[in-house]
């Protein structure tokens, strides 16, 4: 079946732009997690999603960045104003509800900030 | 606070050799931890997961896992490795009640032929 998809898979921006960063997770998967990975912080936990509520934001770097899921499905990770340090890949990574399920990633957007 | 350490930025095994790539972790509880593998350009893939049973733990492309409470150890194994075995290798554990991952910096794995 589809895996996690994530658009776009590649975004270039200019610093002080937003951006809107998608992912689709594998249907019926009610819990999707967004990281970041960068080379200077390694793999980072930014958010976490159950259904539509988001009971876990406590890896979001600063106000700038907001997120939400909708349907319990499709979720939007928004970085406004960007900064050059916000330059990474942003993951996004779903799975079922139960405690030891494994995550499912998606291939990562690279967000080049200029 | 949970923490995993990969102590080895690189591993360097010749093909057909068995390989090992280390990881300790640091958790309060029951440990639930999970190897993934990153190639070049791609998300994350899962490899294996330790949550209770079994110390060894077998998973994807023949790679299993020894589990190690004493030594709260978790490294990832292979009898012989592939060249298309390398790649950037993570270790991770969950943290808290919410399921989300605590990743070990990575280790690359360079199989040469």
């Amino acid at each position: 079946g589809a895996g996690v998809s994530q658009s776009p898979s590649n975004k270039v921006t200019e610093k002080g732009k937003d951006v809107e960063l998608r992912c689709d997770p594998i249907s019926g998967h009610t819990a999707l997690y967004w990281y970041r990975q960068s080379l200077g912080q390694g793999l980072e936990f930014l958010i976490y999603f159950q259904g539509n509520s988001a009971p876990d934001k406590s890896g979001l770097p600063s106000d700038r960045f907001s997120a939400e899921r909708t349907g319990g499905s499709v979720s939007t990770l928004t970085i406004q104003r960007t900064q050059q340090e916000d330059s990474a890949v942003y993951l996004c990574a779903s799975r079922l509800t139960g405690f030891g399920n494994e995550q499912f990633f998606g291939p990562g957007t690279r967000l080049t900030v200029l | 606070a949970q923490s995993v350490a990969q102590p080895e930025d690189q591993v360097n095994v010749a093909e057909g050799n068995p390989l090992t790539v280390k990881c300790t972790y640091s958790v309060s509880g029951n440990p639930y931890l999970f190897w993934y593998v990153q190639y070049p350009n791609r998300g994350l893939q899962f490899l294996l997961k330790y949550i209770t049973g079994d110390n060894l733990v077998k998973g994807s492309y023949g790679f299993e896992a020894e589990f190690n409470k004493s030594q709260t150890s978790f490294h990832l194994k292979k009898p012989s490795a592939l060249v298309s075995d390398s790649a950037l290798y993570f270790c991770a554990v969950r943290a808290g009640n919410t399921g989300k991952l605590i990743f070990g910096q990575g280790t690359t794995l360079q199989v040469k032929p």
